[in-house]
């Protein structure tokens, strides 16, 4: 039972250009979504987070959009650099906050 | 220099051994969490703690072990009941893990994980 799902394994983007990560989620009780980005033997590291009661959040070339009708969020990285290539996983947990639960994860590859 | 230290970052094992991973955090960070990261899946939670002396089951919490002993340190035994064992094991820690209260976003740091690898 994936609750929360990421539908694309892998995502390839020239530099420069727009990346769009998207997850999709089942439960309606979760109220915190989050994007981690994680290389390869290393662990994951937060990149942003929202709140289920806004609709985007932005942080410098990150924004993350909420769409809490069609339980749809997603990542947008403007400008994309090579140094954006990696595994990002879409997260997200309601009042039993120990719960995170993680999407699949997508893999992108920004080409120089 | 504050973190999460996880060793050994490579083991091998062999089928019928337990065996033992570490997680070390100098952040003073009250709840710490094992994960599992398995090739085309999410991260599941095998076993979190909030305080010390208690930890809770997570969703895959079968042939895994662990302790609390001390607020630093947060160590998961895999068991020879663990029938898939082979996997990327990280451990996570958090300061905003407050029950049900509603103050922004569980952010978990996560150490580098550990590669378990049985032969």
């Amino acid at each position: 039972d994936q609750q929360v799902k990421q539908n694309s394994p892998s995502l390839s983007v020239q530099e420069g250009r727009i990346s769009i990560l998207n997850c999709d989620y089942t439960n309606s009780m979760f109220d915190y979504f989050l994007w981690y980005k994680k290389y390869p033997a290393e662990g994951p590291t937060f990149l942003i987070s929202i709140s289920s009661i806004k609709d985007k959040n932005e942080d410098g070339r990150f924004t993350v959009f909420l769409n809490k009708s069609a339980k749809h969020l997603s990542l947008h990285i403007v400008p994309s650099q090579p140094g954006d290539s990696a595994v990002y996983f879409c997260a997200a947990h309601g009042e039993y906050r120990n719960k995170l639960v993680f999407g699949a994860g997508t893999i992108l590859r920004v080409k120089s | 220099d504050g973190g999460i230290t996880q060793s050994p970052k490579y083991l091998f094992r062999k089928e019928g051994q337990n065996v033992t991973l570490s997680c070390e955090q100098n952040l003073n960070h009250d709840a710490m969490y094992w994960y599992r990261q398995d090739p085309g899946q999410g991260l599941r939670l095998i076993y979190y703690s909030q305080i010390v002396n208690d930890f809770q089951k997570g969703d895959i919490a079968e042939g895994y072990s662990v302790s609390r002993e001390k607020k630093e340190s947060f160590p998961l035994t895999v068991t020879s009941a663990q029938k898939n064992p082979t996997a990327f094991y990280l451990c996570a820690t958090t300061n905003r893990d407050r029950g049900p209260l509603r103050s922004g976003a569980n952010v978990l740091t996560f150490g580098a994980g550990s590669r378990l690898t049985v032969l």
